[in-house]
C-alpha cells in the first residue's frame, strides 16, 4: 500500500509569491488532514476534509491559506501571498475512518519564505 | 487552551540504558497517541491509548496512560541506536484533530 505522498518536499519562495502544496492520501482514505510545524513550535492542526468537504477548518491561520480537495482524492494547500511567518513544515495525514487514532502522515513539505 | 507538555526536551543516553519520557496536560483526553519522527520524515504512529491506566507494550517500548487520562509515559528498555528520534505525544478530545506536544528528542549513542 502506497503511503501518503506530499510534494514538493522542499519549496523556497519569496515573500509575496504564491505556493501550492499537494497531498495524495492513501487510496480509499476519505479523511485528509493538514498540519504544520513552524519553527520552534508544536505541530498544529490546520484543517480536515471528509472526502471533498471541509469538516473542520478551525486551524487555518488566515485567508491567505486556501485548501481544496476536488473529487475527494488529492488535496492542495495554497498560500497566497506568502509571508515570512508561513515558513515551516506542512504535513498531510490521512485515515480511513474518522478518529485521530488512525493517522498516516506524509513526509511533509518544508516551506521557506525569504 | 489545551496544552501538552513533554519532558525531558532532550535526552542523550548510551546504548543499552533504559529511559522514560513523559507527556503531561491539565486537560483530559479521550485518547493519546505516541509518534516517532525521524529527520525529513513525518511522524509515525507507535501506539494509541484510550483507557485510563492502560498499559501497552511494543517490543522494548512500554506506554502507559494515566488513570485520569491527563498524562502518559513512554519507557524504553535497553535503548538501541535505532531508537534515536523525536518522540511526540498527541492528545485528542474531539474525534478528529489532535494536539501535539513539543516532543522529546532522543539520541542513543553507541
Amino acid at each position: 500500500e502506497a503511503g501518503v505522498t506530499q510534494f514538493p518536499s522542499h519549496s523556497v519562495i519569496e515573500k509575496g509569491q504564491t505556493v501550492t502544496l499537494r497531498c495524495d492520501p492513501i487510496s480509499g482514505h476519505d479523511n485528509l488532514y493538514w498540519y504544520r510545524r513552524v519553527m520552534g513550535k508544536e505541530i498544529k492542526f490546520l484543517l480536515h476534509f471528509v472526502k471533498e468537504s471541509k469538516q473542520d477548518e478551525s486551524g487555518m491561520p488566515n485567508n491567505r491559506f486556501l485548501a481544496e480537495r476536488t473529487g475527494g482524492t488529492y488535496s492542495t494547500l495554497k498560500v497566497q501571498p506568502a509571508e515570512l511567518e508561513d515558513s515551516g513544515v506542512y504535513f498531510c495525514a490521512s485515515s480511513q475512518d474518522r478518529g485521530a487514532r488512525l493517522y498516516t502522515f506524509g513526509s511533509g513539505t518544508r516551506l521557506t519564505v525569504v | 487552551t489545551q496544552l501538552l507538555e513533554q519532558s525531558p526536551q532532550f535526552l542523550s543516553i548510551q546504548e543499552g540504558e533504559n529511559l522514560t519520557v513523559y507527556c503531561n496536560s491539565s486537560s483530559v483526553f479521550s485518547s493519546l497517541q505516541w509518534y516517532r519522527q525521524e529527520p525529513g520524515e513525518g511522524p509515525v504512529l507507535l501506539v494509541t491509548v484510550v483507557t485510563g491506566g492502560e498499559v501497552k507494550k511494543l517490543k522494548r517500548l512500554t506506554f502507559q496512560f494515566g488513570d485520569a487520562r491527563k498524562d502518559s509515559s513512554l519507557h524504553i528498555t535497553a535503548a538501541q541506536t535505532g531508537d534515536t528520534g523525536l518522540y511526540l505525544c498527541a492528545g485528542g478530545r474531539s474525534y478528529d484533530k489532535v494536539i501535539f506536544g513539543p516532543g522529546t528528542s532522543l539520541s542513543v549513542i553507541p
